[in-house]
């Protein structure tokens, strides 16, 4: 059993579009992220989502909508694409509370924008 | 914002040889987490330091947190081809964001 999946594995698409990347764990965790990893491996945290509190990293476009229809779905929307956001991304998800626990990533997602 | 620098961001080793990274953080940690991205993985958790001074081993690796809680390091004694990847920090000092460092690629000649 896949602990945290992500779908599409790939996702080509065109300048303007718009799209969605799916995300589930089946790990029981209260807390989940969405992760962009860029071509030269940065790791940047976008979204943190924790029953119900949504916790934005402020430099995220607002065109970056997640959306979380349970504790175990968080998926990520994307409108007006544009080449920059071309990445992989990552989800993630961990226990809630502190000490921050470790955190289990999907497999991601590789998004192309031409 | 907190900023977390890591070192070196290549290092090629011959197989054998040992490697260390090292993680810098502009802020007081409250903890840091280390992972490790194989080629077309993603990341997996390898360990998570809270203590000032911490030293913790697993094998070959050992991780260490430094006194202040603003840096660390992951050594590896006598690497091996399967130790090829991104090994990164994350620093964490509230609630449950981690800020990533930039990695350090670590390629291993047989």
């Amino acid at each position: 059993d896949t602990a945290v999946s992500q779908t599409p594995k790939y996702l080509v698409t065109q300048m303007g579009n718009d799209k969605s990347i799916k995300c589930e764990q089946n790990l029981g965790h209260d807390t989940m992220y969405w992760y962009k990893q860029d071509s030269k491996k940065f790791l940047k945290i976008m979204f943190s989502y924790n029953n119900k509190e949504l916790i934005i990293n402020e430099t995220v476009p607002n065109r970056f909508s997640p959306k979380s229809p349970d504790k175990a779905h968080l998926n990520l929307h994307i409108n007006s694409l544009e080449l920059g956001d071309s990445a992989v991304y990552f989800c993630a998800s961990s226990q809630g509370g502190t000490p921050p626990y470790e955190q289990y990533f999907g497999p991601g997602t590789r998004l192309t924008v031409t | 914002g907190q900023q977390v620098m890591q070192i070196p961001q290549y290092q090629h080793v011959q197989e054998g040889e040992d490697f260390t990274t090292y993680c810098n953080s502009s802020t007081t940690l409250s903890n840091i987490q280390w992972y490790k991205q194989r080629p077309g993985g993603h990341p997996v958790f390898l360990i998570q330091l809270v203590k000032s001074g911490e030293v913790k081993k697993q094998k070959r690796l050992t991780f260490q947190f430094g006194e202040a809680k603003k840096n660390s390091s992951l050594h590896i004694t006598a690497t091996q081809t399967t130790d090829v990847g991104t090994d990164f920090c994350a620093g964490n000092n509230a609630g449950n964001m981690l800020t990533f460092g930039g990695g350090t690629r670590l390629m291993v000649k047989p």
